[in-house]
């Protein structure tokens, strides 16, 4: 079936440094992505969202990158601190789909001092 | 603060007993999820529903029911618990298709079935 998927279960980096953490997706159909954080022992947090007819969203810190494409996105957090340290989701859904999310298997960034 | 408020964070059953997991959002919110979520598989959708009394199958919905009588709560059932079903359950609301926007979640229930 559908799915969506990360290519890193794991990414180290310094303090400081950017991050970028990668997904890919199977649906083309699929038009609007999200990118969740989750902290040990909570719930998913929305951090960004994009949908099909951008290729670029920028936050507080972070951005997200579109390639309708190659079916990628990208996730990119600048001068990432320890409160970074999560497990981040991506997410895709379509039009008409009642919002059912469909879930990659998350990637663990550790952020190290 | 919108909230998506889990009755227990952490439940220990036993094999075989009919468990129930409450969900309430306070946000007005058509759409209702769950979901359940372990290592390395990411969160999958167990059932899901876009009004009063109407659900929908999600991915895996073997073994699993679920109730809305009342727009703010969403209810999942165990018919009858195995220690396959022990996993972090998540439950999560959203405003209606035609407005793609994010989920809410809950922060989960923690269940092992023993």
């Amino acid at each position: 079936g559908e799915s969506v998927g990360l290519h890193l279960p794991t990414l180290s980096v310094q303090e400081g440094d950017n991050s970028i953490i990668n997904c890919a997706y199977s649906n083309s159909a699929s038009d609007y992505f999200i990118w969740y954080k989750q902290e040990s022992g909570k719930g998913p947090q929305f951090i960004i969202d994009i949908r099909s007819n951008m290729d670029k969203r920028q936050g507080q810190r972070v951005t997200v990158l579109l390639n309708k494409t190659v079916k990628h996105l990208s996730l990119q957090i600048a001068a990432t601190q320890p409160g970074d340290s999560a497990v981040y989701f991506c997410a895709e859904t379509y039009s008409g789909g009642y919002n059912k999310l469909i879930f990659g298997a998350g990637t663990r960034l550790a952020v190290h001092p | 603060d919108v909230k998506v408020t889990q009755s227990s964070r952490y439940l220990v059953k036993r094999t075989g007993e009919k468990v129930f997991l409450e969900c309430v959002q306070d946000m007005d919110h058509e759409n209702m999820f769950w979901y359940r979520q372990d290592p390395g598989l990411g969160l999958r959708l167990i059932y899901f529903s876009y009004d009063v009394k109407m659900k929908e199958k999600g991915d895996i919905p073997e073994g699993y029911s679920v109730s809305r009588e009342k727009k703010e709560r969403f209810s999942l059932i165990l018919e009858s618990a195995s220690t396959n079903q022990t996993s972090m359950y998540l439950c999560a609301s959203s405003l209606p298709t035609d407005m793609n926007t994010e989920a809410f979640f809950g922060q989960g229930t923690r269940l092992t079935v023993v």
